[in-house]
């Protein structure tokens, strides 16, 4: 079946730091793909998304590019806040007619000042 | 006020005991969703419905049912809760596209921690 496979965490970085956050997949066909955040406390929200080969989802000053030939979606960020401190996950659109989601596993992120 | 409500937040409850946990949502999608969440596992799909007439079982619907009471609620049901069902339990709703393509934002619930004891 399709699965997410996202680094684990925990990733502890300075405040302005460069952040990657791996994730690759494995589907049939071509999924949808998807970054959610979530922050403390809080359910989980969109940030950004592709939906093709080549896209480039961006948010917030997050950016992914969907990978078709590594089959990657990985999350950058070039200069991160202390307010950027969450759980992010990684999904791909999966099931019967692409209904459904399928997660990763969650990288914690935790920015120090 | 919020889109996506749960309730109960929070349930303690003990082995055996049928829990059933709510889900409404104000913002008119017809798709509505369960996920759990546990420590290292990301979110796992348990049910989702898209529309009253419409749902279908997800990665881990053993040991859970669902009922889907209108467009705006969708109930999560335990018959006999057992230890391994303690997680952080989520609803989430989407909207459908023209075509229903899968391309679409999920919108979640602040969560229902249950803990079976």
């Amino acid at each position: 079946g399709d699965s997410v496979t996202q680094m684990e965490g925990p990733v502890t970085l300075s405040e302005e730091a460069f952040l990657t956050i791996n994730c690759t997949y494995t589907a049939t066909g071509y999924p949808s793909l998807f970054w959610y955040v979530q922050y403390p406390g809080e359910g989980l929200q969109l940030l950004l998304k592709a939906t093709k080969a080549d896209d480039k989802g961006s948010n917030k000053g997050f950016e992914a590019t969907y990978r078709k030939e590594t089959t990657s979606f990985h999350l950058e960020k070039g200069s991160v806040q202390v307010s950027d401190s969450a759980v992010y996950f990684c999904a791909a659109s999966s099931g019967a007619g692409r209904r459904a989601l399928t997660f990763g596993s969650g990288t914690r992120l935790q920015v120090q000042p | 006020d919020a889109d996506v409500t749960q309730t109960p937040r929070n349930r303690i409850t003990k082995t055996g005991k049928r829990i059933m946990l709510e889900c409404s949502q104000t913002k008119g999608h017809d798709r509505m969703y369960w996920y759990r969440q546990d420590p290292g596992l990301g979110l796992r799909l348990i049910y989702y419905s898209f529309d009253v007439k419409d749902i279908n079982k997800g990665e881990i619907s053993d040991g859970y049912s669902v009922s889907r009471q209108a467009q705006a609620k969708f109930s999560l049901s335990l018959e006999s809760a057992i230890p391994n069902q303690t997680a952080l339990y989520f609803c989430a709703t989407s909207d459908a596209l023209a075509g229903g393509g899968p391309n679409n934002e999920q919108f979640f619930g602040p969560g229902t921690r249950l803990t079976v004891l």
